[in-house]
Parts: C-alpha cells; sequence; structure tokens
C-alpha cells in the first residue's frame, strides 16, 4: 500500500520551461489537492479536485494548471516556468473534503 | 475567509521540557482542528485532529491539544518532549459543514528543535 506518491522528486528548470508533477494514490479517495510549501509560509493550496473529471482553484492558482482525468492521478502542470514557482510542492488526498488528508513526500523544484 | 496563527515560529528546548504550541484561527462557524508534523526531510503527518466531543484531544507520541472554542484556540501541548520530537508542526482548520468550496487552511508552522 504506496499512499501517495509523486513524481518526479526533484527537478531543476530553467525559465520558460514547462513540467508536469504526477500524483498517483491507491486509496481510492475522491479528493486530492496540491499545496506548495515555502518558508515562513507554510503551506499553500493551488488547485484541488473533488472527484475525477473535476478541478478547482484553491489561493495560489496563477501560473499551475491541473487535470484529474483518472481518479487516482491528479497531474500539476507549469506551462512556462518562473523563478517564484521555485518551491516545495505536496499532493495530497483525503477521504471525505473536510478529513485528514494524506500527503505525498513532496517535490522539490527550482527554477533558475 | 478562515485563516490560522501560530505564533512561534521556532521553539528551542531541552529535552525532558514541556511543550505548548499555539494556534488560533479564525473562522465564524464550525470548525474541524488538526495538527500536523514534518519530521526533517519527510511528508506531512497527522498527530491529532477535533472534529467534536471531548476538547481534549490526544494524539500519536504523547501529544495532545485542546480546543477552547471562546479563544479560538486549539493549542498543542506535550509534558516531556524527545530530542525526536524535533519537527515542524502546523496548525490547520477547515469549516464543518461548508460544501466545496471547502479547504484546509494551514498554519505558518512551528519548527521545534529539542536539545539533548
Amino acid at each position: 500500500n504506496a499512499g501517495v506518491t509523486q513524481t518526479p522528486k526533484f527537478r531543476v528548470l530553467k525559465t520558460g520551461q514547462s513540467m508536469t508533477l504526477l500524483c498517483a494514490q491507491d486509496m481510492n479517495h475522491e479528493y486530492m489537492y496540491w499545496y506548495r510549501q515555502d518558508p515562513g509560509m507554510g503551506l499553500r493550496l493551488i488547485h484541488y479536485s473533488v472527484g475525477e473529471g473535476t478541478t478547482a482553484k484553491g489561493e495560489v492558482p496563477d501560473g499551475y494548471n491541473v487535470s484529474r482525468l483518472k481518479k487516482q492521478n491528479f497531474l500539476l502542470g507549469l506551462e512556462s516556468a518562473a523563478p517564484s514557482q521555485t518551491s516545495v510542492y505536496f499532493c495530497a488526498s483525503s477521504y471525505i473534503l473536510i478529513g485528514e488528508l494524506f500527503f505525498g513526500e513532496g517535490s522539490r523544484l527550482t527554477v533558475l | 475567509a478562515q485563516s490560522v496563527s501560530q505564533h512561534n515560529h521556532h521553539v528551542i528546548l531541552s529535552e525532558a521540557a514541556s511543550l505548548e504550541l499555539g494556534c488560533n484561527y479564525s473562522y465564524g462557524g464550525t470548525v474541524n482542528l488538526f495538527w500536523y508534523v514534518q519530521y526533517p526531510g519527510q511528508h506531512l503527518q497527522l498527530l491529532l485532529k477535533y472534529f467534536s466531543g471531548d476538547p481534549l484531544v490526544k494524539g500519536i507520541k504523547g501529544f495532545e491539544a485542546e480546543f477552547i472554542k471562546s479563544k479560538f484556540s486549539f493549542n498543542l501541548r506535550k509534558p516531556s518532549v524527545q530530542w525526536s520530537d524535533t519537527a515542524e508542526y502546523f496548525c490547520a482548520v477547515n469549516g464543518a459543514f461548508t460544501g466545496t468550496a471547502s479547504k484546509l487552511t494551514f498554519g505558518t508552522g512551528t519548527r521545534l528543535q529539542v536539545t539533548l
């Protein structure tokens, strides 16, 4: 039972490049989330999904896109990376919308 | 909009000292409250949660938290910390009965350093 798995774990990009972070969960959770963690700012919600085929904006959605084509996967895309997107990204899932979140191990992204 | 404040950004304690980390939230309705812990190099994991009932909640590894509704607080406590408690601690809150717009709001975190 892997829980929540994120790939890749580390990535370095140049400004303007694009990339996709993949999150996969094997707990059959309906709800999935993408957060970014920055020093002194805690975790901020980028986008979330309440079910397959649905997505919604969180606190800091600009510059990111997401897709939830399959229930177990939640993809986070950066179309044109900027240095301000240097961060650690965490994916999470939950059984109910207001319940406990289960987190992945994080993906550290550096944009030069 | 809901918000969470953790006033202690960095706490340094000696082993066996008692711990209390503050958490205050701002939200007009019924809330669910959580404390998450992030050990160095690891992902966040749930320490304890409060949904309803007894306002004194016990979690893993000897941690407990008390929900004081009148003070909008959910402080985390441990009577005697260990070196292995060195981690970052996050308080989080979300509205208990809101719909699809509900989300978990995190505080900025408190970094706990326990010295031997």
